[in-house]
């Protein structure tokens, strides 16, 4: 079956770096984009921006350009998240989630903290 | 603020049936497909409506989506507890905006 497993809660102090994972198992990881989603606490969802799991080539949605960057290693079927610079208003719960026309799979999220 | 508008809230007894409306423009639902999520609490959101009408393996067949325009619409009937989430509306926009999500709508039965 189909599962996208993510990688645990960051607690990260400003400034720092953060790297989150999404692992794919159960179809072919390259068949399908990678979308990343962010929810921050009590809002809504948020969409970051896909990474095309064929060549890699990344594309970031408003926002999410510059300190925010996609990336995977197929041979071991996972897409990264990472963000540098961090700020209080990166704190959120990101999702990974699976994409051919529809987000049809998403992973369980990452919860990420950023305090001081 | 979002760029689909959704009622932040919406609610119904047991039985009844509710619809969600989701408000967009030419840029996405009105040239685009759209999809409906459902999040329940404390859990990541789940595919509940793709292309506009079509419901995944797995999802009852109370829950149905229509589009008309650069509008459409989520409709639950035989409203259940197990109901009683967040829904989210979504499509694609223009090159600009990429993919976009509605601002949200918390079912609450009563």
């Amino acid at each position: 079956q189909v599962q996208l497993v993510q990688s645990g809660s960051e607690l990260k102090k400003p400034g720092a770096s953060v790297k989150v994972s999404c692992k794919a198992s159960g179809y072919t990881f390259t068949n399908y984009a990678m979308n990343w989603v962010r929810q921050a606490p009590g809002q809504g969802l948020e969409w970051m921006g896909w990474i095309n799991t064929n060549t890699g080539n990344p594309t970031y949605a408003q926002g999410f350009t510059g300190r925010f960057v996609f990336s995977l290693d197929t041979s071991v079927s996972t897409t990264y998240l990472q963000i540098s610079s961090l700020k209080a208003e990166d704190t959120a719960v990101y999702y990974c989630a699976r994409d051919r026309f529809n987000l049809d799979y998403w992973g369980q999220g990452s919860l990420v903290t950023v305090s001081s | 603020q979002s760029v689909l508008t959704q009622p932040p809230s919406a609610s119904g007894t047991p039985g009844q049936r509710v619809t969600i409306s989701c408000s967009g423009s030419s840029s996405n639902i009105g040239n685009n497909i759209i999809s409906w999520y459902q999040q329940l609490p404390g859990t990541a959101p789940k595919l509940l409506i793709y292309s506009n009408n079509q419901r995944p393996s797995g999802v009852p067949d109370r829950f149905s989506g229509s589009k008309s325009g650069a509008s459409a619409s989520l409709a639950i009937s035989g409203l259940q507890s197990e109901d009683e989430a967040d829904y989210y509306c979504a499509a694609w926009g223009d090159s600009l905006n990429g993919r976009v999500f509605g601002g949200g709508t918390k079912l609450t039965v009563l």
